[in-house]
């Protein structure tokens, strides 16, 4: 069974950068099978797909946080990150990671983490 | 970029069938997948490509998807059905990128 766990501060001051982890268990993330993938809810609204990546490093990021998001893969520890710039107050949500099967369904989630972005 | 229409809310009562939408152009030519989520927990997939239901999800729950509409089907609905419920697609038109509805609030009466 796969299990996938988020990690990193749930606080964030604005202008910084949000950095998070997701640590991968029961599965490869290099079996070439599955992307990987970021999601997020902001509080009271609905999923906002971030971006994902596969185990080679191609990623693909939602146009709309394009310019600031950072998605990379460490196989070595079965592990990939979310990297957010210049987060702002709009930037609080609960963050999942998530195992992207094809064609382009979650098949597998983390169970969240809130980051909150105050000072 | 592509948007996919959900109902804000659906009431039912339990023993009814609840039926929750999902409008789009064309979204009969995509795969749409649906998602279950209760407070405070994770989305759950319930049925994807369409129609097909994970191992673990109750039968039913079932999926169409034509022309401009999607819907996911709850037959029989009991209390502990009630949940937020999404749908999502993949626009193959745009680079890789993934879409989800607005989200479904579905009360059990």
């Amino acid at each position: 069974q796969v299990q996938l766990q988020e990690s990193g501060p749930g606080l964030v001051k604005p202008s910084q950068t949000l950095s998070l982890t997701c640590t991968v268990s029961g599965g490869s993330i290099s079996s070439g099978d599955y992307y990987w993938s970021w999601i997020r809810q902001p509080p009271g609204k609905g999923l906002e797909w971030i971006g994902y990546i596969y185990y080679s490093g191609s990623t693909y990021y939602n146009p709309s946080l394009k310019s600031r998001v950072t998605i990379s893969v460490d196989t070595s520890k079965n592990q990939f990150s979310l990297k957010l710039s210049s987060v702002t107050a709009a930037d609080t949500a609960v963050y999942y990671c998530a195992r992207v099967s094809l064609p382009y369904r979650f098949d597998y989630w983390g169970q969240g983490t809130l980051v909150t972005v105050s000072s | 970029s592509y948007v996919l229409t959900q109902p804000p809310s659906v009431s039912v009562a339990p023993g009814q069938t609840a039926r929750i939408t999902c409008g789009g152009n064309n979204i009969g030519s995509k795969s749409v997948h649906w998602y279950q989520q209760k407070p405070g927990q994770a989305p759950v997939l319930v049925v994807y490509d369409d129609s097909d239901r994970p191992s673990g999800i109750p039968e039913r729950f079932s999926g169409s998807n034509s022309g401009n509409t999607a819907t996911l089907t709850i037959s029989r609905v009991e209390a502990g059905d009630e949940a937020d419920y999404y749908c999502q697609v993949w626009d193959s038109s745009s680079d890789h990128h993934v879409v989800f509805g607005g989200g479904t609030k579905l009360t059990v009466l």
